[in-house]
């Protein structure tokens, strides 16, 4: 596609549900990159993937929070057992391997827990 | 660890009025230093960058230059407008910190351009 899409735009979620948030990178970006936007935290990095590997996890705050990518394309942000203080847009963004540092943002996933 | 602070918002101007938003880093290394903006109700979006001490990055009438002296990298407009408002973030990437570049990211400064 045109840019980085995500889904759902939106999540709402009882508190102890598990979630599962999409990202799909522009077209031929090897390199893509979950990041966090909270009021409490500012914008955090979260995961670093190279195509299917995940050599950077060091963002992730706890066990509850996993990911994985397939086919170096798609990538699934899951959180189990979700609590209050996971309420957060998620973003995700992609790059070329040849300019990594240049990433480009999908437009997030404003995640809710009640 | 690296890390970037930029100046406290929010930052309310009028129409035609001078923008500055300061920003100053930490890092180990060489990093590339950004600029992105967030409009209201969308998505990140790279306003500009600079790779190296010196470089000026441009857009949209918007720059910073580079300043490895001070270690800033300061945003300026000369003019803006009312479609300027918006959250602005400034953002590092140490290149040489192993291969993730991942960003670091500032607070963020609301800019509010009134008509």
């Amino acid at each position: 596609g045109a840019g980085v899409s995500q889904s759902p735009s939106n999540k709402v979620t009882e508190k102890g549900k598990d979630v599962e948030l999409r990202c799909d990178p522009i077209s031929g970006h090897t390199a893509l990159y979950w990041y966090r936007q909270s009021l409490g935290q500012g914008l955090e990095f979260l995961i670093y993937f190279q195509g299917n590997s995940a050599p950077d996890k060091s963002g992730l705050p706890s066990d509850r929070f996993s990911a994985e990518r397939t086919g170096g394309s798609v990538s699934t942000l899951t959180i189990q057992r979700t609590q209050q203080e996971d309420s957060a847009v998620y973003l995700c963004a992609s790059s070329r391997t040849s300019e990594k540092e240049t990433q480009y943002f999908g437009p997030g996933t404003r995640l809710l827990v009640l | 660890g690296n890390s970037v602070t930029q100046m406290e918002g929010p930052v309310t101007l009028s129409e035609e009025a001078f923008l500055t938003i300061n920003c100053t880093y930490t890092a180990t290394g060489y990093p590339s230093l950004f600029w992105y903006v967030q409009y209201p109700g969308e998505g990140l979006q790279l306003l500009l960058k600079a790779t190296k001490a010196d470089d000026k990055g441009s857009n949209k009438g918007f720059e910073a230059t580079y300043r490895k002296e001070t270690t800033s990298f300061h945003l300026e407009k000369g003019s803006v407008q009312v479609s300027d408002s918006a959250v602005y973030f400034c953002a590092l990437s140490d290149r040489y910190g192993g291969a993730t570049n991942k960003l670091i990211f500032g607070t963020g400064t609301l800019l509010a351009v009134q008509p």
